[in-house]
């Protein structure tokens, strides 16, 4: 059974940073891209960041670049979102996704909360 | 990067088919046949119901049917059943990224 498990969210103020983190199981996961989708409370989807399977491209919504950091550690099945100044229009629920065109997976989501 | 546009809200009576649909430009729906949906019902995590443009995963329903012409995707739902009341997003490959559209709530009357 194919499993995304995402945790690292939580409350930080203006500026701070927090690292995302995604176990993944139940499917080889050096084989496929992966990718983090954001869901602000009582709005839409956005694809925020993909990466491909060995972590030789990676891509980003305009409004994170710069700031947040895709990453995969193939070896220990874990996706990564490092975000760094973060601001007030970060805080949504982060999905963990696979794939990079459709996502068939998705975690449960963890919630940053960006305020002060 | 813009979002692709979807009407806020579509409804239809159990038994009924309804047609949401999702206009992007010709570099995104337009440009590929990589436009995904997702059911997401409240509370709960998006399921992916068609992708590219009309492939359907295993478990997902025939009565759910996706088409595109031009730069504008559709997703039918045919014999509507009071289930398929959710919010539904589109997105399509964009170049680099996937970019998604706002979401239509299916109301079942």
């Amino acid at each position: 059974e194919v499993q995304l498990v995402e945790s690292g969210g939580g409350l930080v103020q203006p500026g701070g940073s927090l690292r995302l983190s995604c176990a993944a199981s139940g499917f080889t996961f050096s084989t496929y891209w992966m990718s983090w989708v954001r869901q602000a409370p009582g709005k839409g989807l956005e694809s925020v960041a993909n990466i491909k399977k060995d972590g030789s491209e990676k891509y980003y919504v305009d409004s994170v670049k710069g700031r947040f950091t895709i990453s995969r550690d193939n070896a220990k099945n874990s996706l990564y979102l490092q975000m760094n100044s973060l601001r007030a229009e970060d805080t949504a629920l982060y999905y963990c996704t696979r794939g990079r065109i459709s996502r068939d997976y998705w975690g449960q989501g963890t919630l940053v909360t960006v305020s002060s | 990067q813009s979002a692709l546009t979807q009407p806020p809200s579509a409804s239809g009576s159990p038994g009924q088919s309804v047609t949401i649909s999702c206009t992007g430009t010709s570099s995104d729906v337009g440009g590929y046949n990589y436009v995904s949906w997702y059911q997401q019902h409240p509370g709960k995590v998006p399921k992916l119901m068609i992708y590219e443009v009309t492939k359907r995963p295993s478990g997902v329903p025939d009565r759910f049917s996706g088409s595109k012409s031009g730069n504008t995707a559709s997703l039918t739902v045919s014999g509507l059943q009071a289930e398929d009341e959710a919010d539904y997003y589109c997105s399509s490959y964009a170049g680099s990224n996937v970019v998604f559209g706002g979401g239509t709530k299916l109301t079942v009357l």
